[in-house]
Formats: structure tokens, sequence, C-alpha cells
């Protein structure tokens, strides 16, 4: 089944370590896109790749970055976790057009220590 | 700007029980309009979607009409199941390229036998 794929499923890290989550998709999508999720709250969205661009959000904080190798892989890398970035991490895709429905991954749990 | 504004919850009803989730939203174009559900421990998944005004959307029983007069798009169903019990977001999407959403806080339902 064509589908967005999330490893791991729960990350522990130390608080300072860099950490990197991993996205892959099946469905041979354009857009690829990272949210954070904090409990109880709405996905914040964090960037997306527009094929090879890369669309910042203005009020992500410049502790993530994000990587896209080829049209299947998205990283996100946290270079100095806080204990404030502890979320659920959400990788999504979609085809190009506004209303183009966003497939998500089942997400990463991060947790910082 | 954009932005969503949903009922807020909890919301705990009786198997069987009518279901009436409110989302108005304000966009400075003409946007997509999607529910999506968050089981526990998943990701979002697509429930529904309506793409223009007094458009229609339904799925697994749960209908939403796009409403420009009063900018909503309610999620309702006639008779909830236990295994309706998640979290409901109302988004709406009004970018053209890469489908950005813009999520309402979220609502949880909780369906008792």
């Amino acid at each position: 089944d064509a589908m967005v794929i999330q490893n791991p499923r729960y990350q522990v890290t130390q608080f300072g370590k860099p950490v990197t989550l991993s996205c892959s998709q099946t469905l041979n999508h354009n857009v690829m896109y990272w949210y954070q999720q904090k409990s109880s709250q709405a996905p914040k969205l964090l960037f997306h790749y527009y094929d090879k661009d890369f669309n910042n959000e203005a009020d992500t904080p410049d502790n993530f970055q994000s990587r896209r190798p080829n049209t299947s892989f998205c990283f996100l890398d946290i270079r100095s976790p806080g204990l404030g970035d502890a979320a659920m991490y959400l990788c999504a895709t979609s085809r190009e057009g506004q209303a183009r429905e966003q497939y998500f991954g089942p997400g990463t749990r991060l947790t910082v220590t | 700007g954009n932005s969503v504004t949903q009922m807020e919850g909890p919301v705990t009803l009786s198997e069987e029980a009518f279901l009436t989730i409110n989302c108005t939203y304000t966009a400075t174009g003409y946007p997509s309009l999607f529910w999506y559900v968050q089981y526990p421990g998943e990701g979002l998944q697509l429930l529904l979607k309506a793409t223009k005004a007094d458009d229609k959307g339904s799925n697994k029983g749960f209908e939403a009409t796009y409403r420009k007069e009063t900018t909503s798009f309610h999620l309702e169903k006639g008779s909830v199941q236990v295994s309706d019990s998640a979290v409901y977001f109302c988004a709406l999407s009004d970018k053209a390229g890469a489908n950005n959403l813009f999520f309402g806080t979220g609502t949880r339902l909780t369906v008792i036998p």
C-alpha cells in the first residue's frame, strides 16, 4: 500500500544532543511537510518542500532544519533539542494544488531528557 | 489572514447520539475546507473535504457543508459509535501551490457505550 512512513515512532534524546527524524513516502507526491504537534494542540507547520524548494515558516526556530535528498525521503534535524521541543512530529505529503489532501504519517514522538 | 475556530471540547456522547462539532473560518481568498480525524497514537487522516461554497463532504456517516454566508463547516453525524472516539480537526487551505493547511485547535470526542 502506498503510504507515508516515519521512523522511529518513538525517539528519546538528551538536552542539546542533535537528533534526526525520518520520513519516507511511496505516493510520489511532490510536496512534503513537517508539523510539530504538542499535547492537546493543533499541528503547527514548521516547513515544507515543494519539489526541491524549501519553504520555512516565519516562526520556525533556527534550531529546526530539514533535508530532502530525493522525492521519497525527507528528514527533520533538530540541532540542539530543548525540553520545549518535546512533541509529536508529523510528516505529510500531497500533490500540488489547493484542494489536494495531505497524507500523514503516524508521527514520531520525541522525548527530551 | 487565515484562521479556523473550532468548538472547544471535550465532547462526551452516548452511543447512537447525534454529533455536531462547530467550525468557522476566516480566509482571505476562497479556501478549501477539510475535516481530519486523529485516533489515539496515530497521525491525521482526512475524513472529508469541500472545495467550494454549498459543497457537502461526506464519509463514514459524517457530513459537513461549506457555508460561505456563515463562513462555517460544521461536522455532523446522525448516530455516533464508540469507534468514532478521536480528536477532530477542522482545517482550511487557500494556497493554489503547496496546499498549506491551517488547523483549528481540535475537538476531542469520547463516545461511551
